[in-house]
Order: C-alpha cells, then structure tokens, then sequence
C-alpha cells in the first residue's frame, strides 16, 4: 500500500518569496512516481510536477523544483519567486504500478502581497 | 484547459436518489479514471477503465458502478444517495501507465 502524508496543512509566504511544502511518502514498490498537484479555487486539478523515482536529478519546472530524498522517502516543492496566481491548495502524489495516484491532504498555500 | 469534459457541472439531489456523471477524455487517451474529493475522506481513487475494461478498483461502494463506453466516453452512476456522498468527483484520463493523468473541471454533487 501506498501512503502520502503532508505535514502541513497551511502555510503562507510573501510575494517574491520562497516556500518549500513538505512530503513524505511510503510505498513497497520500487517503481513509481511522484507529481505536485496545484488545485486553485476554480477547483481544478493542476499538474506542477512530476519526480520519476528511478531518476536522481531532481526536477525542475520554471520556478517550480523538488526536492527528492529516495532513502528519506522525501519529496518537498519549492516555489521560488511567488506569485499571487500561486495561492492554491498543493497535493503530493505518489503512482506505483497500479497506475492510481495516492493523494496527500494537502497543503493550503497563501500568497501575501 | 486540460481537454477532459465532465458533465454535469453541479448535481444536487435528494437521499435515496440515483444520478449518473458522464466524463469524456481527451482525444486518443485510452485510460479513464474517477476520484472522488471529500472534506473528511480527501482525493481518493475510485476506479480505473482502460479501453472499455475495467482495470482498477479503489475505495468504491457497492452502491457506486462505472462503465467505458466503445467511444472511450465514461459514466459514474451512484445509487441509494446518502448525505457523505456530497463531493466533488473528478475524471482524468491518460494513455494509460505512467503517463500524465488529465484532469476534468469535476462535477460538484450535493445531496440534501
């Protein structure tokens, strides 16, 4: 089984800040993926991005990166620069073989002016 | 726009009733699957189709069936409503595997 958990619930940053949000996960398979959801208010699943965990270099979207520790089953997003646009609720991810995504609760996140 | 249409936007029904969601995926995605987002439960998987078969069973009720049409289209049909139904259920798609999973604007289900 597969379980995500996001540690917390809100955070807030200012607008051309940095935040990171934290993941961690647990799974048994030793193929699998993990992606960043933004979910805005329109309610909209959003794909931020994406972690193949066979891969050691961590991904990077823009202003969007990760940082995967595979031993530490760890897997935060940083969001550099923040934008007002950026103020969403955040899901971690995880896809095993099963193909299903495994949710984390999510982390709502405010962007201050 | 992620190219995943669900139908009907919003949905507000009574306990005991019966409704039907219709998802249609992207064009040349193989793969339909159905979550559900609730306050107390979070996103969680439903069910997987993948070219008219069923693929996956997640956390679905008994009460909760799906099927994948030969035109790829997808229908959620949930009976014998009851109050915890309320959420939102999500389609995605995808070409099925580790491929990216699109995500439909969802359809808001009230039950009173």
């Amino acid at each position: 089984a597969q379980t995500v958990t996001q540690s917390q619930p809100e955070m807030s940053v200012q607008e051309a800040e940095t935040v990171t949000l934290s993941c961690t996960y647990d799974t048994s398979e030793s193929d699998y993926y993990l992606f960043w959801y933004k979910q805005p208010p329109s309610r909209q699943m959003i794909l931020v991005i994406r972690q193949e965990a066979y891969k050691q270099q961590n991904a990077t979207e823009n202003r969007f990166s990760v940082n995967f520790q595979k031993a530490a089953k760890s897997f935060s997003l940083k969001i550099s620069d923040s934008q007002l646009g950026d103020a969403a609720m955040y899901f971690c991810a995880t896809q095993g073989g099963s193909e299903k995504l495994v949710f984390g609760k999510g982390t709502k996140l405010t962007v201050n002016p | 726009d992620s190219g995943v249409t669900q139908t009907p936007k919003h949905l507000i029904t009574a306990t005991g009733q019966r409704v039907t969601l219709r998802c249609s995926p992207r064009s040349g995605d193989l793969s339909v699957y159905w979550y559900q987002q609730s306050l107390d439960q979070g996103l969680q998987f439903l069910i997987q189709y993948y070219n008219g078969e069923e693929r996956a069973k997640g956390n679905i009720l008994e009460r909760f069936s799906a099927q994948q049409f030969p035109d790829l289209h997808s229908e959620l049909n949930l009976s014998s409503l009851e109050l915890g139904d309320s959420a939102l259920y999500f389609c995605a798609s995808s070409a099925g595997g580790s491929n990216e999973q699109f995500f439909g604007p969802g359809t808001r289900l009230t039950v009173l």
